[in-house]
């Protein structure tokens, strides 16, 4: 696709359900992000993928949330146990290089998750 | 820690007016900045960056933003806006080598005919 596409664009748990978040990137982009925006604020890191490699995971909030990408292209951010502060839009980005921040950032649209 | 602050939680003007959105950062080092914005419904999408040379950077949509070292600020300017400016405009700092991003609060634009 012409740029990163997120799924579902919203979701609904019960407290207590596990949610699957999943991110295509753009094709053949070597950097993979994920970040957490709750309402209100601005997106917060959660973590980061070269190619398959997880090699930042300091923003992921709890062992609830993991995140993965085996191939090396399509993510998932998995969150267990959801709890009601886990309400949020997850973002996901890709960068065509392996990061450094002169790399643009190519945000998809979000999935927002309520935990009710 | 590096750290980034919008001080103005919402703005409103008119348009055609002047428009002028206020950054402030903490970073030890010569910081990467962007201006991101977020339209309703919307992806994150990228304004302008600066990394090091001229301090004024051009960006799309008729955007520029100014680096002032010494007040540590990143202000994000036009000239004219437009009623499709109407978002939420996001200030953001680079940190580590592989693209790390310590993003603002956020201004919220209002637009007004």
């Amino acid at each position: 696709g012409a740029g990163v596409s997120q799924s579902p664009r919203y979701k609904v748990a019960k407290r207590g359900q596990d949610v699957a978040l999943r991110c295509d990137p753009i094709s053949g982009h070597v950097s993979l992000f994920w970040y957490q925006q709750a309402l209100g604020q601005g997106p917060e890191f959660l973590t980061y993928f070269q190619n398959e490699a997880q090699l930042d995971k300091s923003g992921l909030p709890s062992d609830r949330f993991f995140a993965e990408r085996p191939e090396g292209s399509v993510s998932t951010l998995k969150i267990q146990r959801t709890q009601q502060e886990d309400s949020a839009v997850y973002l996901c980005a890709s960068s065509l290089l392996r990061g450094g921040a002169t790399d643009t950032q190519y945000f998809g649209p979000g999935t927002r998750l309520t935990v009710l | 820690a590096q750290s980034v602050t919008q001080p103005d939680i919402h703005i409103t003007v008119s348009e055609g007016a002047s428009l002028e959105l206020r950054c402030n950062y903490s970073y030890g080092a010569t910081p990467y900045l962007f201006w991101y914005v977020q339209s309703p419904g919307q992806g994150l999408q990228l304004l302008l960056k600066y990394f090091s040379g001229d301090t004024l950077v051009q960006g799309i949509k008729g955007f520029e933003a100014e680096f002032k070292r010494s007040q540590s600020s990143f202000n994000l300017r036009k000239p004219s806006v437009h009623w499709s400016d109407a978002a939420e405009y996001f200030c953001a700092v680079g940190v580590t080598s592989y693209d790390k991003v310590i993003f603002g609060p956020g201004t919220s634009l209002s637009v007004i005919p």
